[in-house]
């Protein structure tokens, strides 16, 4: 069984442009979330969706948006990127989020480097 | 608000020892989900173990417990017998365990370093 997959891994951007992140969650998962990881702030929860809605939202700016499509592959976009927007930006797959949640998988991340 | 405090920073131990690496919480729900992470240099997060609030049994996988003390708000996580591979970040989390609340909230983090 595939786990969580996350591209790309890296990622370098210019300051003012924008990127977008993908996530395919483990098969039959149908919740994902996305979290930020910076030295400064820890880990930080930006999203959640389910069957193709946002239930969840964390502290972060409009800049940061994201999807889910039928299959419940999700992508985050980031605009206008900033300086501190460089980070390892972490997804998370949940089996079903319609009860209790005993199990989040996590992917290996993508590092984003804004320059 | 929830929050999870992780009170050590960095853990030096000896190769075969085993490890109690602390986590407490704060919540004023009933119902929530504790679990375990680890973090190796490559950033992948591993899950390691899951502890419901309601469980009366403390959760074990392997290697791993949880040491799970609902009247003191915490919930260790004990390894046996560490191994240089255990050498990571570990993080305590929480979820609640309501509908809409399946979001994570993490602790800062304990740098574990097994010495051989």
């Amino acid at each position: 069984k595939a786990g969580v997959t996350q591209t790309p891994r890296y990622l370098i951007k210019t300051r003012g442009q924008q990127v977008t992140l993908s996530c395919s969650p483990i098969s039959g998962h149908r919740s994902v979330s996305w979290y930020q990881q910076t030295p400064g702030q820890g880990l930080q929860f930006l999203f959640e969706y389910f069957s193709e809605t946002q239930r969840n939202k964390g502290n972060f700016p409009g800049r940061f948006s994201g999807r889910q499509f039928s299959n419940s592959r999700s992508e985050m976009n980031v605009s206008t990127l900033e300086l501190g927007d460089s980070a390892l930006y972490l997804c998370a797959s949940s089996l079903d989020s319609t009860g209790p949640n005993t199990e989040a998988f996590f992917g290996q991340g993508t590092r984003l480097t804004v320059v | 608000a929830q929050k999870i405090t992780q009170t050590q920073p960095g853990m030096f131990v000896q190769e075969k020892e085993a490890v109690t690496l602390d986590c407490t919480y704060d919540t004023s729900d009933q119902s929530y989900g504790l679990f375990w992470y680890k973090q190796p240099s490559s950033g992948e997060m591993i899950f390691l173990i899951y502890q419901g609030s309601y469980d009366e049994q403390n959760a074990t996988e392997g290697r791993y417990s949880l040491n799970f003390q609902k009247a003191r708000k915490s919930a260790n996580l004990v390894i046996s017998a560490s191994q240089l591979g255990d050498s990571a970040m570990y993080f305590c989390a929480m979820s609640l365990r309501s509908f809409g609340n399946e979001k994570l909230t993490f602790g800062t983090g304990t740098r574990l370093t097994i010495i051989p």
